[in-house]
C-alpha cells in the first residue's frame, strides 16, 4: 500500500534563504505527483504536477523534481518570502485507483522577514 | 463562480443532528471529490463523481454519510446522526477533465469546518 513522508513536519527560515521540502513515498510505481499549498482557514492549491515521465517542472521560483526509483520528490523554493509561509502538501494517486490520493501530512513552512 | 465554492464556512453541530454540507464546483468541471482532512493531518478521500455517477464512494467512513450530486454541478455530503469524531474539515474538489488512469489538476474549495459537540 503507498504510504507518502514528509519531513520536516515544520521548517523556520529567514526570509530571502533557498530552501528544500522532501516528500517520500513507497511504492515508486506512480502516474504522477503533485504538490500543493493550503493557507490556514483555506483550500489547497495545486502548485506543480509532476507527471512520472518527467524529472521536473517549474512555476516562477518553485521547482519540483521526482526521482522515482529512489521514492522521492523535492520541492525547491528560491529566494523564500513572508508569503510563501504557508502548509506545502505532496500527494500521488495510487495505482489500483483512477480517484484517489494518497497525501502526506505536510510541511508547515514560516518564512520570518 | 471563478472558484470552487463551498458553504456553510463553519458548521456546529449537537451530536446525533443531520447536517449538509455544499460545494459549488467550477462551471463545466466534470469531476468532483471530497475530502476530510483532520487537523494536522492530509486530507483524505471520500468519494467521487463524474457528473451526476458517484464512480468512487470506497471513503466514506460509515453509511451516516451520503453524498449526490443529482445534475452534475452542485454536490452536497450529507452526515446523518452527527458524532465527536465527524468533526474535521470537509473539503471539495473539482477538475475539467474525468479521471481516467489517475487524478489530475484539482481545483478545491475552502473548506466547511465542522464541530460536533
Amino acid at each position: 500500500k503507498q504510504e507518502v513522508t514528509q519531513i520536516p513536519a515544520a521548517l523556520s527560515v529567514p526570509e530571502g534563504e533557498n530552501l528544500v521540502l522532501n516528500c517520500s513515498f513507497t511504492d515508486s510505481a506512480i502516474y504522477n505527483l503533485q504538490w500543493f499549498r493550503q493557507d490556514p482557514g483555506k483550500g489547497l492549491t495545486s502548485l506543480l504536477l509532476i507527471q512520472s515521465s518527467q524529472r521536473e517542472q517549474t512555476s516562477g521560483r518553485l521547482n519540483a523534481s521526482l526521482d522515482k526509483s529512489s521514492g522521492r520528490s523535492t520541492l525547491y523554493i528560491a529566494a523564500s518570502q513572508p508569503g510563501d509561509s504557508a502548509t506545502y502538501l505532496c500527494a500521488v494517486p495510487p495505482m489500483d485507483s483512477n480517484y484517489q490520493l494518497i497525501w502526506g501530512a505536510g510541511t508547515k513552512l514560516i518564512i520570518k522577514p | 463562480g471563478a472558484g470552487v465554492s463551498q458553504s456553510p464556512r463553519y458548521k456546529v453541530a449537537k451530536r446525533g443532528q443531520d447536517v449538509a454540507l455544499r460545494c459549488d464546483p467550477i462551471s463545466g468541471h466534470v469531476s468532483l471529490f471530497w475530502y476530510q482532512q483532520a487537523l494536522g493531518q492530509g486530507p483524505e478521500f471520500l468519494t467521487y463523481f463524474q457528473n451526476e455517477a458517484q464512480l468512487d464512494k470506497s471513503g466514506l467512513p460509515s453509511d451516516r454519510f451520503f453524498a449526490e450530486r443529482p445534475e452534475g454541478s452542485v454536490s452536497t455530503l450529507k452526515i446523518q446522526r452527527t458524532q465527536q469524531e465527524d468533526s474535521a474539515v470537509y473539503l471539495c474538489a473539482s477538475s475539467p477533465i474525468a479521471s481516467t488512469g489517475a487524478v489530475g489538476k484539482l481545483f478545491f474549495g475552502s473548506g466547511t469546518q465542522l464541530s460536533v459537540l
